[in-house]
């Protein structure tokens, strides 16, 4: 099954500065990579995706890049401020045959320091 | 609109019990998977319900099953619970299998003592 490594496990930042959170898969069949923030005790919130037929795409100050040959994608945020303070999971899907589930990373805890 | 609906919210079993937890997927989807959470970790596929027949299961004991409803929702039921089942459980529902862009419920804590 597919794979899905997550670094780092934390990240600390200034407010201000740019974050960027790597991620790689192992089954190069996989066509779809969502990245999730979930803030503690609420629920994991969409912010970005990426399928596998684009290299890169950007929403505001929030970009996702995907490398299909090195089979891994990062998480970009740029300008971050205190809200951007939470826990971002990336995952990647498998599609066809009923292979629906998403696998997720381990997750990485972003601090950003005032 | 609605999104998606768990309960409930919290729950305290005995180990040996059995649980049960519902979803109510986001008003127009179809399609309703659930997820087990552990503390600090990502979430794990459990299994994906559609059009009332379990699709695709991940690396979970026979002892979760679930069911999906004619109007969509979902149950996951857990027999003879152990400690280690003390999870996050969340239900994240899309539109038709193989679509982009899953929402996740609030989730289940669930805690077996």
């Amino acid at each position: 099954g597919e794979n899905v490594e997550q670094h780092p496990s934390t990240l600390s930042v200034q407010e201000g500065d740019s974050a960027v959170i790597k991620c790689t898969y192992s089954d190069s069949a996989s066509n779809y990579f969502p990245w999730y923030k979930q803030e503690l005790g609420k629920r994991p919130q969409l912010i970005i995706d990426i399928r596998s037929n684009v290299g890169e795409k950007k929403d505001q100050r929030i970009a996702v890049t995907l490398n299909k040959t090195a089979k891994h994608f990062s998480l970009h945020i740029t300008e971050t401020q205190p809200e951007d303070s939470a826990v971002y999971f990336c995952a990647a899907r498998i599609p066809g045959g009923g292979a629906d589930g998403l696998t997720f990373g381990k997750g990485t805890h972003l601090i950003i320091q005032p | 609109d609605a999104g998606v609906t768990q309960s409930p919210t919290h729950l305290i079993k005995t180990r040996g019990q059995q649980v049960t937890l519902r979803c109510s997927p986001k008003s127009g989807h179809d399609t309703v998977s659930w997820y087990q959470q552990a503390l600090g970790q990502g979430p794990q596929f459990i299994f994906q319900y559609y059009e009332e027949e379990e699709r695709q299961r991940g690396n979970f004991p026979d002892r979760f099953s679930g069911h999906q409803f004619p109007n969509y929702s979902s149950e996951l039921n857990v027999n003879a619970l152990l400690l280690g089942d003390s999870a996050l459980y969340l239900c994240a529902s899309s539109l038709r299998q193989g679509a982009f862009g899953y929402t996740f419920g609030s989730g289940t804590r669930l805690t077996v003592v």
